[in-house]
């Protein structure tokens, strides 16, 4: 089957951690991106990479690092710079042209 | 003002009402337009996708846009208790990057 995995689901961070979310696709799309969901504020985009050893910033990139090495993977890590880091997180991926995004399942980071 | 503004809702409707749900925006350049549904603790799903002006019909689904009002809708017809979920409006101007922006979702539930 054709999708996009995130992992873990729940994920729990503790004071001063750095964690990291996975997302991996195998519909060999070539762009794939960063959400991050609160309540009443929709979807908001951390960070996005069209091709693999690229990526940019989104609109709150602030105390979030991505790397992209490989085409199907695109991980989101969470520095202890992000202050309020509880929310739910989204990766999406997209084929090349005015393809629209499809999305996983996302993961739910909150602060022990 | 936002980008794209949404009804937060709740909706309640009864089962096999028709369902209207809408978005109004102000960027003129915004030319592709989508709907996801989103369930509880999952991933928005991709339920139509237009571009420009005009219809689209999938199923009990209607994808309406009018640019000239900046407005979209979406209507669901004979709704079951399992269309109950949060829709998301999302729209773009295209390019390279495919830059979404999000309403922050209307929750939908169908009584039965």
């Amino acid at each position: 089957d054709g999708g996009i995995t995130q992992s873990p689901k729940y994920l729990f961070r503790k004071e001063g951690q750095n964690v990291t979310l996975s997302c991996e696709q195998n519909l060999n799309h070539d762009a794939m991106y960063w959400y991050r969901q609160d309540p009443g504020q929709g979807l908001r985009l951390i960070y996005y990479s069209q091709i693999v050893n690229d990526f940019q910033k989104g609109d709150i990139a602030e105390g979030y690092s991505v790397s992209r090495e490989k085409k199907e993977s695109f991980p989101l890590t969470v520095t202890s710079a992000q202050k309020n880091p509880t929310a739910f997180y989204l990766c999406a991926s997209r084929d090349r042209g005015a393809q629209p995004q499809h999305f996983g399942d996302g993961t739910r980071l909150s602060i022990l | 003002q936002k980008e794209v503004e949404q009804d937060p809702g709740p909706l309640s409707v009864p089962e096999g009402a028709i369902v209207s749900l809408n978005c109004t925006y102000s960027n003129s350049a915004f030319q592709y337009f989508m709907w996801y549904r989103q369930y509880s603790r999952k991933g928005p799903e991709l339920l139509m996708y237009t571009y420009s002006s005009g219809n689209k019909e999938d199923g009990r689904f209607t994808a309406q846009v009018d640019k000239s009002s900046k407005y979209i809708s979406l209507f669901i017809r004979d709704s079951q208790p399992s269309d109950s979920a949060t829709y998301l409006c999302a729209m773009s101007s295209g390019g390279a990057t495919n830059k979404l922006i999000f309403g922050t979702g209307t929750l939908l539930a169908v009584q039965p």
